[in-house]
């Protein structure tokens, strides 16, 4: 069974602090996509990561695809009341013997940021 | 506005009625997904379908739960005789996939189910 464990689970900071959240598998991905999620909304793509090692800028949002393609990282720097929201991140995955691809979930990481 | 919708947005309900819930993608787009989702937590796969063909069935699906895509464009997701735990947020996504990736999600703003 393929998991992607997505940490921390919860976050609340104040504005203008750092923040890293965790995606972490032992399967490796072709690609990883992160998302992010406001209450009543669904899911918006943020980047897709695709090269191992691969580093993705979005303003102030930095994604990093680990070497190996098992784990990804998003880094936010400076964060703002309007970066709350839900950080989903979720990984492209070969099953049925590499017929198929289909994507795996993390749980989520609900942050909030406090002005 | 050519994104993905869903309707209705929101459903109440009583214990052991039936409800459907409607998604219409993005037209160009192959592939259509079907997630529940509660809140604070990521969205759990129900089921998806390449152009018309149902592709996946979760096995947290029960059989009250049935989605169809008749002609490739818009599904259909119904749940009968519902069940309190059936309460969630349904979500609805579309992408264009190759051959060699799944393509990019794009879903809709969901509905949320609430069963009394």
């Amino acid at each position: 069974t393929q998991l992607l464990e997505q940490s921390p689970q919860f976050l609340s900071i104040q504005e203008g602090e750092n923040l890293t959240v965790y995606c972490n598998s032992s399967s490796v991905f072709s690609s990883l996509q992160w998302y992010r999620q406001e209450p009543g909304e669904g899911p918006v793509l943020l980047v897709t990561v695709v090269t191992g090692g691969e580093v993705k800028k979005l303003k102030r949002l930095t994604f990093q695809f680990g070497d190996a393609r098992k784990d990804s990282s998003l880094h936010i720097t400076a964060a703002q009341p309007g970066d709350t929201g839900l950080y989903l991140c979720a990984g492209e995955a070969l099953v049925n013997a590499g017929n198929n691809r289909k994507l795996i979930w993390g749980l989520g990481t609900s942050l909030a940021v406090n002005p | 506005d050519t994104g993905v919708s869903q309707n209705p947005r929101h459903k109440i309900t009583k214990r052991g009625q039936n409800v459907t819930f409607r998604c219409d993608p993005i037209s160009e787009h192959n592939r259509l997904y079907w997630y529940r989702q509660t809140l604070g937590q990521g969205p759990e796969f129900l089921t998806y379908f390449q152009n018309e063909a149902q592709l996946e069935k979760s096995r947290l699906l029960s059989d009250r739960f049935s989605a169809e895509r008749p002609k490739g464009s818009f599904s259909t997701l119904e749940i009968q005789r519902t069940e309190q735990g059936d309460s969630a947020m349904y979500l609805c996504a579309s992408s264009l996939a190759g051959a060699l990736n799944t393509g990019e999600l794009f879903f809709g703003e969901g509905s949320r189910l609430t069963v009394l």
